[in-house]
């Protein structure tokens, strides 16, 4: 069973609307960890947000807010004003915290949806 | 925040060479980095992880003889894609963790791999 799950390939939003960018998870563990990429096409993999488990409060990082609702395990992403700099790529991400404190903070990743900006 | 510097970005070789791909943590000291591989249009899948001074642990079905892995320092560590196939090509990107950032896992830039 997939781990992260990005029901949408692509999506299209008009300049300065908000979108939603939907990420489902499944895990086990009482503690881990929720990330947001955005990966432009020159490749390299630029981190937007996180909210952990234990967060009550959502997060948000200037423009990008993360819904988190732990019942339903989503982490949807939303853009507000979005601008044509926002076309790109962008991955969920999930990482399981050790038990023991050690091991790896190695993260799982969604499929990805194609976010483009229309002007 | 903390930087990952991933080299080369593109590399083009020849069928049956080798390359090497460096990733070094610039302010920090990474106890673990991990090495993705992406196909085009796809997401990125976990290769190996390397913690300093211990040998890689590989995800099922990658072969470590193929692509080795040395994590010689807090700061260093390397993939080499040995006797490398046009099967090979794809963007390889490191990223690095510490025990304390577990709020943000640190990427290099990628390296577009091309074996003609």
């Amino acid at each position: 069973a997939q781990k992260i799950t990005q029901t949408q390939p692509g999506m299209f939003v008009q300049e300065k609307e908000a979108v939603t960018l939907d990420c489902t998870y499944d895990t086990s563990d009482p503690s881990y960890g929720l990330f947001w990429y955005k990966q432009p096409s020159s490749g390299e993999m630029i981190f937007l947000i996180y909210q952990g488990s234990y967060d009550q409060q959502n997060a948000t990082e200037g423009r990008y807010s993360l819904n988190f609702q732990k019942a339903r395990k989503s982490a949807n992403l939303v853009i507000s004003a979005s601008q044509l700099g926002d076309s790109a790529m962008y991955f969920c991400a999930m990482r399981e915290l050790p038990h023991s404190g050690a091991g790896s903070y190695q993260l799982t990743f969604g499929k990805g949806t194609k976010l483009s900006v229309i002007p | 925040g903390a930087v990952v510097s991933q080299h080369p970005s593109r590399v083009i070789c020849k069928s049956g060479t080798s390359v090497k791909i460096e990733c070094r943590s610039l302010d920090f000291q990474a106890t673990t980095m991990f090495w993705y591989r992406q196909f085009p249009k796809q997401s990125l899948m976990l290769m190996a992880t390397s913690n300093e001074g211990s040998k890689a642990t590989y995800e099922q079905g990658v072969e470590k003889d193929k692509f080795l892995i040395n994590h010689a320092s807090l700061t260093l560590s390397t993939l080499t894609v040995t006797s490398a196939h046009p099967e090979d090509s794809s963007f390889y990107i490191c990223s690095a963790a510490t025990q304390e950032s577990n709020t943000e896992a640190f990427f290099g830039q990628g390296t577009r791999l091309t074996v003609v």
